[in-house]
């Protein structure tokens, strides 16, 4: 069954430590994305990948960090210098150009 | 870069009757504009799209239009259901030649309410 995986679905993180979520995806997709979701805000694109070992920062860069080692997988690690993490994380995948975004079913991040 | 704006941010609407959410965008030369349905707590999945070489696409009960000229573009829900209750987020996107397929930015969101 041929989808795109998110992991955990919650998270909890202390104040200064990093964390890593998980993005795995097996529909053969080249391109991948992490998005944020904030209430009332739509989503904002963090980081993208078009190919295997190389990704381009989005339009919320800041205090967060990808790769790209496997076209399956694309974790997204939140560090302690982004100043506002608390958040609905979504990862999703595209097919090729202009083609629709499959979503996973995100990761919501607390920072406690 | 694209600023896409969408109205309204919630809409209520009686079962049977129809809804029309709204999208405006800013860069003249974006192409193609899909829409995303996101029921509570779930991801949001593609429900239909529209490309700028056609002003009209309609799949079932929903329908998409396109106005160019005005740069706006909307969604359509006919005979709605209680199961179309969710957030509809419109986006769009500029041309392949601009990396386009990765510049895809979305609206705020429309939460849709079907009241029985």
């Amino acid at each position: 069954d041929g989808g795109i995986t998110q992991s955990p679905k919650y998270l909890f993180r202390k104040e200064g430590q990093n964390v890593t979520l998980s993005c795995e995806q097996n529909l053969n997709h080249d391109a991948m994305y992490w998005y944020r979701q904030d209430p009332g805000q739509g989503l904002r694109l963090i980081y993208y990948s078009q190919i295997v070992n190389d990704f381009q920062k989005g339009d919320i860069a800041e205090g967060y960090s990808v790769s790209r080692e496997k076209k399956e997988s694309f974790p997204l690690t939140v560090t302690s210098a982004q100043k506002n993490p608390t958040a609905f994380y979504l990862c999703a995948s595209s097919p090729g150009p202009q083609s629709g975004r499959q979503f996973g079913q995100g990761t919501r991040l607390t920072v406690v | 870069g694209e600023n896409v704006e969408q109205h309204p941010s919630t809409l209520s609407v009686q079962e049977g009757d129809s809804a029309v959410i709204k999208c405006t965008y800013s860069d003249s030369a974006s192409n193609y504009f899909p829409w995303y349905k996101q029921e509570l707590g779930k991801r949001p999945q593609l429900i239909i799209d529209i490309r700028s070489n056609v002003g009209e696409k309609k799949d079932q009960r929903i329908a998409v239009t396109l106005n160019k000229t005005a740069k706006h573009f909307s969604l359509h829900i006919t005979e709605t259901q209680p199961e179309d209750s969710a957030v509809y987020f419109c986006a769009a996107s500029p041309p392949l030649y601009n990396f386009g397929n990765e510049k895809l930015t979305f609206g705020t969101g429309t939460r849709l309410t079907i009241i029985p």
